[in-house]
């Protein structure tokens, strides 16, 4: 069964730093791309990050590019966001999806909340 | 960026009712569109993958189509299980984007 599972979600204040970790099971990760995608409280789903199979090609949207980055660890079947300069509109759960082979998330993790706050 | 148009934003159907759910995109995304549901507390569940193609443990009440750059998801006989918000997404090109969500609630 494919398992994803998040952590690292918590209260932070803005201009600070925040890792996020997914835990996957069930599959062989280092055969999928991967990626997060957050979603503001009462709000729809936005893309976050994309990382390919071996780690070497990553894409963002420009509302996180140049403050998050996505990594990940093949031999621990790990995958990363971090997220620097946070600002309150970063507020969100953060699901941790896997690609199904095409541009599509056919797994999703149950989330983690992030909350950007003084 | 690509806009993905949903409507409606909310929905009141009645059990057994055929229930219909649109999404426009701003440009020509092939068949590249999927659409997702999100039951109340949980993650989005993918539905409906490359237009029309259910994804895997779907009931076959739900179906999708297309028509120019109108997308439709349709379930035909809507059951109390169904009761959720629905997302489209286009996967033509980044950054990939959602629909907005139409809220499906039991009339």
């Amino acid at each position: 069964e494919v398992q994803l599972v998040e952590s690292g979600g918590g209260l932070v204040q803005p201009g600070r730093s925040l890792k996020l970790s997914c835990a996957a099971s069930g599959f062989t990760f280092s055969n999928y791309y991967m990626a997060w995608v957050r979603q503001a409280p009462k709000k729809g789903l936005e893309w976050v990050a994309t990382i390919s199979t071996s780690g070497s090609r990553t894409y963002y949207p420009d509302s996180v590019k140049g403050r998050f980055t996505i990594s990940r660890d093949n031999a621990k079947s790990s995958l990363y966001l971090q997220m620097n300069s946070l600002k309150s509109e970063d507020t969100a759960t953060y699901y941790c999806a896997r690609y199904s082979g095409y541009w599509y998330f056919d797994f999703w993790g149950p989330g983690t909340m992030v909350t950007v706050s003084s | 960026d690509i806009q993905m148009t949903q409507s409606p934003a909310s929905l009141s159907a009645s059990l057994e009712e055929i229930v219909t759910i649109t999404c426009q995109a701003s440009q020509n995304i092939g068949n590249w569109l999927a659409w997702y549901q999100q039951k109340p507390g949980k993650s989005p569940q993918l539905l409906i993958y490359g237009t029309t193609s259910l994804a895997d443990g779907v009931p076959s009440r739900f179906s999708g189509s297309r028509s120019g750059t109108q997308y439709s998801l349709k379930i035909s006989r809507l059951q109390v299980e169904d009761i959720g918000i629905y997302y489209c997404q286009q996967a033509s090109s980044t950054p990939y984007t959602f629909g907005a969500g139409t809220k499906l609630e039991l009339k």
